[in-house]
């Protein structure tokens, strides 16, 4: 069955530095999503991505987050200078827009900022 | 804007009864989906069930279905003969119909925690 697929599964940065979680959506699919849980709270909406742009970003998606989709299959999550609060599990998804209203979600990247 | 709550942190129940999870939610959209995501332990979330709001018909799947109340607002997950492997954060969801690129928003969840 297809499936979204994260990487890494756990990353430890120090402050300021600068991060890339990446993921591979399910191949036909043409939406797709960012969300971030920190530890013990709900799962937060970052931003989602159709034709190579941005549709809609959150607050939380601030200067320092961006996203692309380099390659027509890698959709990547960057943070410029992570921050401690930063420290949180990230989950992509992506969405066939078939119509289901169904987001299919990776198992996430857990991001340490020490 | 909409929101989704979810009353019970955490929940216990012994094997093989049934639990009703709670959920309500704040819209003024007509068409809309709503969702139970499960996340164990493993971290993925996985779609439990889906409803359409302009379906009447409360959707199952096997063990699990939900009662939805649209006036009320209410979409509630019963799961029927619960199994360990039910153990897991449960996640109310909601999204708008009018886009396919709209996003899921989410409840704060529910730790469900199923004894043997």
């Amino acid at each position: 069955e297809p499936e979204v697929t994260q990487t890494p599964s756990h990353q430890v940065t120090q402050m300021g530095q600068e991060v890339i979680l990446r993921c591979v959506p399910i191949s036909n699919h043409l939406y797709f999503y960012w969300y971030r849980q920190i530890l013990g709270q709900k799962v937060e909406f970052l931003v989602s991505f159709y034709n190579n742009e941005i549709s809609e970003k959150s607050e939380i998606f601030d200067d320092q987050f961006s996203v692309e989709r380099p390659d027509g299959s890698n959709f990547t999550l960057k943070i410029r200078s992570t921050k401690l609060e930063d420290s949180a599990m990230y989950f992509c998804a992506s969405n066939g827009g078939a119509g289901t209203g169904e987001l299919f979600f990776g198992e996430g990247s857990r991001l340490t900022v020490l | 804007a909409q929101t989704v709550t979810q009353s019970q942190p955490e929940m216990s129940v012994q094997e093989a009864e049934t639990v009703t999870l709670s959920c309500t939610y704040d819209t003024s959209e007509n068409n809309y989906y709503l969702f139970w995501y499960k996340q164990p332990p493993s971290r993925q979330m996985i779609l439990v069930i889906r409803q359409e709001a302009y379906k009447q018909q409360n959707a199952t799947e096997n063990r699990f279905s939900v009662n939805f109340q649209k006036a009320a607002k209410s979409f509630s997950l019963k799961i029927s003969d619960s199994q360990l492997g039910d153990t897991a954060m449960y996640f109310c969801a909601f999204m708008k119909r009018l886009n396919r690129d709209d996003k899921i928003i989410f409840g704060k969840g529910t730790r469900l925690h199923i004894l043997p």
